[in-house]
């Protein structure tokens, strides 16, 4: 079972729609969560950092439920532009190991005219 | 803004032999990270370097070696390439050692074994 899990979609929705993808990781010794957003064969880009308290950056909002042990991204008004796939990371706290990201295999969101 | 600066942007290589990676961090970044992906793979840690003492390893390959210079750049050499090591790979870099753990990514070197 890999340590940070997403559904790999790909989500197909249109243009206007609200859309939300969930991650959930296995180490309860994570303690840092972001969103990347990555477009074909380019590099990931941090969309959102993640926070216990959640945090929304326009039309991206992002929660945490450490209870449960997963991250969730919703996308209202979905755009054309927002066709990517998404990927979740985790970070352990502290040591050696910090900053170092673990992801999810990423999920392909589509937005169709 | 200046981002994480990697060359080459392609390699192609044959079989068996070397390979040089370069990576410029963010300036006043403390913290590289190397990572590679393969084609519909999540990108997988390799190592990491804070202020130029390797920090982390993951599944990184004996064959391949890194360093973080004085200047903070980082190298990847590859050798005894392989064709699975066709990939795409990536440095990251933060500020990690200051509380900045955001790690922000190269545009990243497309490496094809032949």
């Amino acid at each position: 079972r890999k340590e940070v899990e997403q559904d790999p979609g790909p989500f197909n929705v249109p243009e206007g729609a609200t859309v939300a993808f969930n991650c959930t990781y296995s180490n309860s010794a994570s303690q840092s969560f972001f969103w990347y957003r990555q477009d074909c064969r380019k590099e990931p880009k941090l969309l959102m950092s993640v926070y216990s308290s959640g945090n929304e950056d326009g039309r991206f909002t992002a929660q945490l439920n450490r209870a449960s042990q997963y991250i969730s991204l919703l996308i209202r008004d979905s755009k054309l532009s927002d066709s990517a796939t998404y990927l979740c990371a985790v970070c352990r706290a502290g040591g050696t190991s910090y900053g170092k990201l673990t992801f999810g295999q990423g999920t392909i969101l589509t937005v169709h005219p | 803004a200046a981002g994480v600066i990697q060359s080459p942007r392609h390699l192609i290589k044959e079989k068996r032999e070397t390979a040089t990676l370069k990576c410029y961090p963010i300036p006043r970044h403390d913290t590289v990270y190397w990572y590679q992906q393969g084609p519909g793979q999540d990108p997988q840690f390799l190592i990491s370097f804070y202020e130029k003492m390797q920090s982390d390893k993951g599944s990184i390959p004996d064959r391949f070696s890194a360093q973080q210079f004085s200047d903070y750049h980082s190298e990847l050499n590859m050798s005894s390439l392989e064709l699975g090591d066709s990939a795409l790979y990536f440095c990251a870099s933060s500020a990690a050692g200051t509380g900045r753990i955001e790690a922000f990514f190269g545009q990243g070197t497309r490496l094809t074994v032949v």
